[in-house]
């Protein structure tokens, strides 16, 4: 099973600033690696699919990057509604497995 | 739009039975790969089960010979059968169209496993 290990666990930041959340493989998973955003009862939404790819209907200020065993999805400039808990997924191997997931929450 | 509605949900005790099911609508169901993945209370994601178009199927270890991943494309349904039902199998369950990434979400259906 690929472990996928995301860091940091949370991340204290201010609207504007910049976000740079990592997410590493136990082993390579080439860049089939996806990003997906969770608010509090909400079902996650894809951000990013095969490392880089933005899904529709999300933003420039977010983008994914990195290939192998690491990763990082950078939010350029965090807006209100960028603060919730971010979750790497990897789709190299089964069985599918997620990160543990970073909080971006406000400093 | 794509929609997929989870039910089934419930309290049930040790050792119990549940069969949840998600309609899916707005997309042709039965072209499309299926999964459940659940959520533990305050916890992460974890990926459960898999259902291709043509029946294939994939099951984390944790859920493996316990449930049973299925689906009726004539009623655009997928269903998890889930027996010997544990404490650490509570959490929202929720079904997602694909399986490479999970594009498309349902609102997903609480399950409680408590004596």
């Amino acid at each position: 099973e690929i472990v996928l290990t995301q860091s940091p666990a949370t991340l204290s930041l201010s609207p504007g600033e910049r976000a740079t959340l990592s997410c590493r493989a136990s082993q390579s998973v080439s860049s089939y690696l996806a990003w997906y955003q969770q608010k509090p009862g909400q079902a996650p939404r894809l951000l990013v699919y095969d490392a880089s790819n933005r899904a529709t209907g999300i933003p420039a200020r977010f983008s994914g990057s990195g290939s192998e065993t690491d990763f990082t999805l950078t939010i350029s400039s965090l807006e209100p509604e960028d603060f919730a808990v971010y979750y790497c997924q990897q789709r190299s191997s089964w069985p599918l497995t997620f990160g543990g997931g970073t909080k971006v929450e406000i400093k | 739009e794509v929609q997929l509605l989870e039910s089934g949900g419930d309290l049930v005790q040790p050792g119990e039975s549940l069969r949840l099911s998600c309609a899916g609508s707005g997309f042709t169901f039965s072209t499309h790969v299926m999964s459940w993945v659940r959520q533990a209370p305050g916890k992460g994601l974890e990926w459960i089960s898999t259902i291709g178009s043509d029946g294939y199927t994939h099951y984390a270890d944790s859920v493996k010979g316990r449930c049973t991943i299925s689906r009726d494309n004539s009623k655009n349904t997928l269903y998890m059968q889930m027996n010997s039902l544990r404490a650490e199998d509570t959490a929202v369950y929720y079904c997602a169209r694909g399986f490479r990434w999970f594009a498309s979400w349902g609102q997903g259906t609480l399950v409680t496993v408590s004596s």
